[in-house]
C-alpha cells in the first residue's frame, strides 16, 4: 500500500509555545490529506481537511488559527498547534488518499503532550 | 445523516476462537465500506474494503468482512482469532463514486478486541 509518513512521532512543548506537524505522502501525490485528532481510547475526531494550493476547510468547532494547516505541496501538508495549551494534549493523526486508491492511509500519529 | 455504529465497545474472545466486530451503517447512495485497526499510539491499518461486487471481502491478516445492504452492516470477521490480534478495530464509509471529491469518511467509535490465550 501506500506510505504516509507523519513527524515527529512524539513531541513535548511549553505552554504557549507552537508545535507544527509534517505529513507526507512518501510515493504518491496527494490533493487532499486529513488531519484527526484522537483522544485515548476515542474515535477519530476530523479537524480539517488540507487541499494543496488553497485553504484548508476546517470542521465546525476547530479553530483554524489555533490548528493552522498548509499543503504546500502535493506531498506535504502542516499542522502547526499555535500557543499550545495542555487542553491540546492529544494524538493527531494525519491520512491521504491517492488518486486512484478509494482506501485512505494513515502516518503513524504525533503524541503531543503540552506541559 | 450519514453515521457508522459499533455497537460493542469491547469484544472479548479466546485465541483459536472465531470473532465478529460488529458494523452498521447510513449513507445515501451507494457506500463505500471499510475496516481499519489501530495498534497502541500507531496510526491505523488498512485492512479490507467493499467498493462494489462480491459481498464477502478478503483483507489482510486473515479477516474478512461481508456487506448486506438490507441490514447496512458490514461485520468483520476472523475464523481463528490470535492473541496478536488485540487491537482497536475501526469501520469507516464513505459515499460511493457520485460522491465526486469528497473523500471524508465518517468512523465509527471503535471496537476494543482482546484475544485471550
Amino acid at each position: 500500500g501506500a506510505v504516509v509518513s507523519q513527524h515527529p512521532s512524539w513531541v513535548i512543548c511549553k505552554s504557549g509555545t507552537s508545535v507544527k506537524i509534517e505529513c507526507r505522502s512518501l510515493d504518491f501525490q496527494a490533493t487532499t490529506m486529513f488531519w484527526y485528532r484522537q483522544f485515548p481510547k476515542q474515535s477519530l475526531m476530523l479537524m480539517a481537511t488540507s487541499n494543496e494550493g488553497s485553504k484548508a476547510t476546517y470542521e465546525q468547532g476547530v479553530e483554524k488559527d489555533k490548528f493552522l494547516i498548509n499543503h504546500a505541496s502535493l506531498t506535504l501538508s502542516t499542522l502547526t498547534v499555535t500557543s499550545a495549551h495542555p487542553e491540546d494534549s492529544s494524538f493527531y493523526i494525519c491520512s491521504a488518499v491517492p488518486q486512484l486508491n478509494t482506501e485512505a492511509f494513515f502516518g503513524q500519529g504525533t503524541r503531543l503532550t503540552v506541559v | 445523516a450519514q453515521s457508522v455504529a459499533q455497537p460493542e465497545d469491547q469484544v472479548n474472545v479466546a485465541e483459536g476462537n472465531p470473532l465478529t466486530v460488529k458494523c452498521t451503517y447510513s449513507v445515501s447512495g451507494n457506500p463505500y465500506l471499510f475496516w481499519y485497526v489501530q495498534y497502541p499510539n500507531r496510526g491505523l491499518q488498512f485492512l479490507l474494503k467493499y467498493i462494489t461486487g462480491d459481498n464477502l471481502v478478503k483483507g489482510s491478516y486473515g479477516f474478512e468482512a461481508e456487506f448486506n445492504k438490507s441490514q447496512t452492516s458490514f461485520h468483520l470477521k476472523k475464523p481463528s482469532a490470535l492473541v496478536s490480534d488485540s487491537a482497536l478495530y475501526f469501520c469507516a464509509v464513505r459515499e460511493g463514486r457520485n460522491a465526486g471529491n469528497n473523500r471524508k469518511l465518517i468512523w465509527g467509535l471503535g471496537t476494543s478486541l482482546a484475544v485471550n490465550p
